[in-house]
């Protein structure tokens, strides 16, 4: 079955430190992945998307993933964090993103980042 | 401002009372979606539709009903809800999803049934 997996619960940075969240999916087709993040009482806004082709994705924020089908894995980067980044952040696998087109994303179980001052 | 709005923010009910949350977009988008959100099992989907008048189920339907009747609004109908349908609710709504539309969330409803 398809799972999308962020071990990180919960991570806490410094400030100005680097950040990498982890996700791991399981998915047997060429996957569609996502990030989002999700601010205290907001909504969910995209990070970016991977679908094909260069596998170093950058997005919003400053933030980057990186695709390695070895390891089923989309991992989330920033070089350096800054307090507003304090969020959750989900990973998610879109099915039905080709022909059967439903449009389904499973999403991981969020990862909820802390900044430090 | 391109958005996707949800009605209402917070709601508290009891079980067994009728509710509707709303969901209305304002870019002309043919996908839209439910979703609810619980700790610890992140988002799930409830039902989508891929255009007016065509509705369809998620991996948790049970206990809700959807309608498109028109292409902005996309409501979400509990028609007896229960304690277990507590959750934070999401709409969502895209142009198309095929081929890798980026799929816009609501702010969200959290819904509480005691």
């Amino acid at each position: 079955a398809q799972s999308v997996t962020q071990p990180d619960i919960h991570i806490t940075v410094s400030e100005g430190a680097s950040l990498e969240l982890r996700c791991n999916y399981s998915y047997g087709a060429t996957p569609y992945l996502f990030w989002y993040v999700q601010s205290p009482g907001q909504g969910l806004q995209l990070l970016l998307k991977y679908f094909s082709g260069d596998t170093l994705v950058q997005g919003i924020k400053g933030f980057e993933a990186e695709f390695k089908r070895s390891q089923s894995s989309f991992n989330l980067r920033k070089p350096s964090v800054h307090w507003s980044d304090a969020a959750e952040y989900f990973c998610a696998v879109g099915l039905g993103y080709g022909s059967s087109n439903t449009g389904k994303l499973i999403f991981g179980q969020g990862t909820t980042l802390q900044v430090k001052p | 401002e391109a958005q996707v709005t949800q009605n209402p923010r917070y709601l508290i009910t009891v079980t067994g009372k009728k509710l509707t949350v709303t969901c209305s977009q304002n870019m002309n988008h043919e996908y839209m979606s439910w979703y609810r959100q619980d700790p610890g099992l992140g988002l799930r989907q409830i039902y989508y539709s891929m255009n007016v008048e065509v509705t369809d189920k998620g991996d948790v339907p049970e206990g809700y009903k959807v309608s498109r009747k028109e292409k902005r609004n996309f409501p979400l109908i509990l028609e007896s809800p229960s304690p277990n349908q507590t959750s934070l609710y999401f709409c969502a709504s895209s142009f198309q999803v095929r081929g890798g539309g980026t799929q816009y969330f609501g702010p969200g409803t959290r819904l509480t049934v005691l």
